[in-house]
């Protein structure tokens, strides 16, 4: 499985745009690259998922090199509701046999 | 739809009981995962299944663990005789594919005294 490395914390002010880098130098060439978002007491929720180059939603955007060892979730003008844990995975292809796998992900700390 | 319905949502319980955790999976989705999280750990698959099979069960911590998925709109995690250290959230998901967005139920908290 493709391991990834993530930074452990980040904290950002309301209105800033916040860019989460996750590492994932052994990614396999079938390998999706999701993102999750967790708040406290529930339980993980998808926001956005990729191959290659970008990918945009109405939540976020996601930003893939060509060499797809990493990528950046990206989040547009944060809010104190935007205090969570965000996870990187890899790995899941449609046509594979592994499941994603979830890392310790990224606390993000949103502050007035 | 509901969503995935976990369970109880809390369950206290003393060391040595069994416990038995319960997850019924969205509607047309053909895997479950049942994961375990604790601060230490963070977030741990255990166990999951496609089509009502077992599939990798090597997140399992030790055989007193073990997951039934009796059929497609029903699973069980049951820990018998439960310790202390088995105290987390234990969260049920479900996705269309083993590869496809995962779908989290709102999760047991689990205390075991």
């Amino acid at each position: 499985l493709a391991k990834t490395t993530q930074p452990i914390s980040m904290d950002s002010y309301e209105g800033q745009e916040v860019n989460i880098t996750c590492s994932h130098n052994n990614i396999a060439t079938n390998d999706y690259i999701t993102w999750y978002q967790q708040f406290p007491s529930q339980g993980p929720r998808f926001i956005i998922q990729g191959y290659k180059t970008k990918v945009k939603n109405e939540v976020a955007s996601l930003f893939i090199p060509a060499d797809r060892k990493s990528s950046t979730l990206s989040l547009p003008r944060v809010s104190l509701s935007d205090t969570a844990v965000y996870y990187c995975l890899v790995g899941g292809s449609y046509s594979g046999n592994t499941p994603l796998v979830f890392g310790k992900g990224t606390r993000l700390s949103v502050i007035a | 739809d509901a969503g995935v319905i976990q369970s109880p949502r809390h369950e206290v319980t003393e060391m040595g009981q069994e416990v038995t955790l319960r997850c019924k999976p969205i509607s047309g989705h053909n895997s479950l995962f049942w994961y375990r999280q604790t601060m230490m750990r963070g977030l741990e698959l255990l166990i999951y299944f496609n089509n009502n099979v077992p599939i990798d069960d090597s997140g399992m911590p030790e055989d007193r663990f073990s997951a039934k998925m009796p059929n497609a709109s029903f699973s069980t995690l049951k820990i018998q005789p439960s310790e202390p250290r088995d105290s987390a959230v234990y969260f049920c998901a479900s996705s269309w594919d083993r590869g496809y967005e995962q779908y989290f139920g709102p999760g047991t908290r689990l205390t075991v005294t």
